[in-house]
């Protein structure tokens, strides 16, 4: 079975500076991977997907995310933080061609920006 | 796009009750999950139709949980005998042909007293 590990619960950062948010990901055959963000009182948005094409996925508001076979990581980058990214960030994969539709999410990230 | 609703938003209830609540997809889609997010934690998958089968459950979904989907378009999930346990935001997701990107709903936080 697929499992996701997100290394921090919560990340802080000044604004301008790096977001870098960790996943690392456990499955027995090539994953899709996913980020959501989930802003207070909403539902989770997609961010970016990867799904066995370009491993460096850009994905919507300047985030990225590069796919590490060697390293089992899909972590997520944006070069300068903006208040506005404050929000829980979600990692999540699905066995690729396994039949299965369901996403495995792990526990979040909550990404604070300091002014 | 409307995108997908869910509704109650909020629902407060009384261990031993029954609750139902209700998701509309966006229009046209035809696979709609289920999930259930606790504090604290990621969203767990639940259930999972293609049209008005229901083709996935969790061994999360106890058999105090059913869900249906009569014609294909809104689903429900209803939620038997609740327990305090249950208290958590179930999510409702939606997506069309690739099921790669779901697309979610607002959720509706179930409060069990």
């Amino acid at each position: 079975a697929q499992s996701v590990t997100q290394l921090g619960s919560h990340v802080s950062v000044s604004e301008g500076a790096l977001v870098l948010l960790r996943c690392n990901y456990s499955s027995s055959v090539p994953p899709y991977l996913f980020w959501y963000v989930q802003y207070p009182n909403q539902g989770l948005q997609l961010l970016l997907k990867y799904t066995s094409a370009a491993t460096l996925v850009k994905g919507i508001n300047g985030f990225e995310a590069e796919f590490k076979k060697s390293e089992t990581s899909f972590h997520l980058t944006k070069p300068s933080a903006h208040m506005s990214d404050a929000a829980e960030y979600f990692c999540a994969v699905s066995d690729r061609g396994a039949g299965s539709y369901q996403l495995t999410f792990g526990k979040g990230t909550k990404l604070s920006v300091i002014p | 796009d409307t995108g997908v609703s869910q509704d109650p938003r909020h629902k407060i209830t009384k261990r031993g009750q029954n609750v139902t609540f209700r998701c509309d997809p966006i229009s046209e889609h035809n696979r709609l999950y289920w999930y259930r997010q606790t504090l604290g934690q990621g969203p767990e998958f639940l259930t999972y139709f293609q049209n008005e089968a229901q083709l996935e459950k969790s061994r999360l979904l106890s058999d105090r949980f059913s869900a249906e989907r009569p014609k294909g378009s809104f689903s429900t999930l209803e939620i038997q005998r609740t327990e305090q346990g249950d208290s958590a935001m179930y999510l409702c997701a939606s997506s069309l042909g690739s099921w790669e990107t779901q697309y979610f709903g607002p959720g509706t936080r179930l409060l069990v007293l």
